[in-house]
């Protein structure tokens, strides 16, 4: 019954790869996001998706996209993996009244390192 | 664009007493606020918030403190348990930023046994 949910938990690849990582939301919220947090913990917005549709997108590398087959799951596709790519990515959902961001939760997080 | 800290400032108390976390946030028009606590190898998870029509908000053992004249958020944690330690960020909910969250930098708490 977990609310947010993403897969893989860990994930190792070699540079120039191509990496999906998956995420899933059963509270009913319309609209979910990405978040990369670096080492340093920094925790920053990539992407938000509002019923299938990208609503922001922050100065990412198109090497990201953000993909949503339906409004409980937003996936993200990463391509030519860099180095620079090694972080914690959170995916987070929350519902959208009156333009607004209400409440987010997130999952658990998925550790991406590029060797 | 968002501050970013160099190091993360870690505040160490003993179990049992209370821990004053602060944040400050740039932004006067921000309306909504929340704190997360971000335990290790796990996602931010929602302690509390705060709208900003409130000065202060309670909780179980949190309350939250609102000062807009000098854009100053505090999370105050009675009687801090070893459960306690985390890494807490504050988010505000931020009108130029199409109503997104930005997250401040994050203040590590450490119960000392």
């Amino acid at each position: 019954d977990t609310a947010v949910s993403q897969t893989p938990k860990y994930l190792v690849t070699q540079m120039g790869n191509d990496k999906s990582i998956k995420c899933e939301q059963n509270l009913g919220h319309d609209t979910m996001y990405w978040y990369k947090q670096d080492s340093k913990k920094f925790l920053k917005i990539m992407f938000s998706y509002n019923n299938k549709e990208l609503i922001i997108n922050e100065t990412v590398p198109n090497r990201f996209s953000p993909k949503s087959p339906d409004k409980a799951h937003l996936n993200l596709h990463i391509n030519s993996l860099e180095l620079g790519d090694s972080a914690v990515y959170f995916c987070a959902s929350s519902h959208l009244t009156g333009g607004r961001t209400d409440t987010q939760y997130f999952g658990p997080g998925t550790r991406l390192t590029v060797l | 664009g968002e501050s970013v800290g160099l190091h993360l400032p870690t505040l160490s108390v003993q179990e049992g007493d209370n821990s004053i976390i602060n944040c400050a946030y740039s932004n006067s028009a921000s309306d909504y606020f929340i704190w997360y606590k971000q335990e290790s190898g796990k996602g931010p998870q929602f302690i509390i918030d705060i709208r900003s029509n409130m000065d202060k908000r309670q909780g179980q053992r949190v309350t939250v403190l609102l000062n807009k004249t000098v854009k100053h958020l505090s999370l105050q944690i009675a009687a801090t348990q070893p459960g306690d330690s985390a890494v807490y960020f504050c988010a505000e909910r931020r009108e130029n930023y199409g109503q997104n969250f930005v997250f401040g930098p994050g203040t590590r708490l450490s119960v000392l046994p």
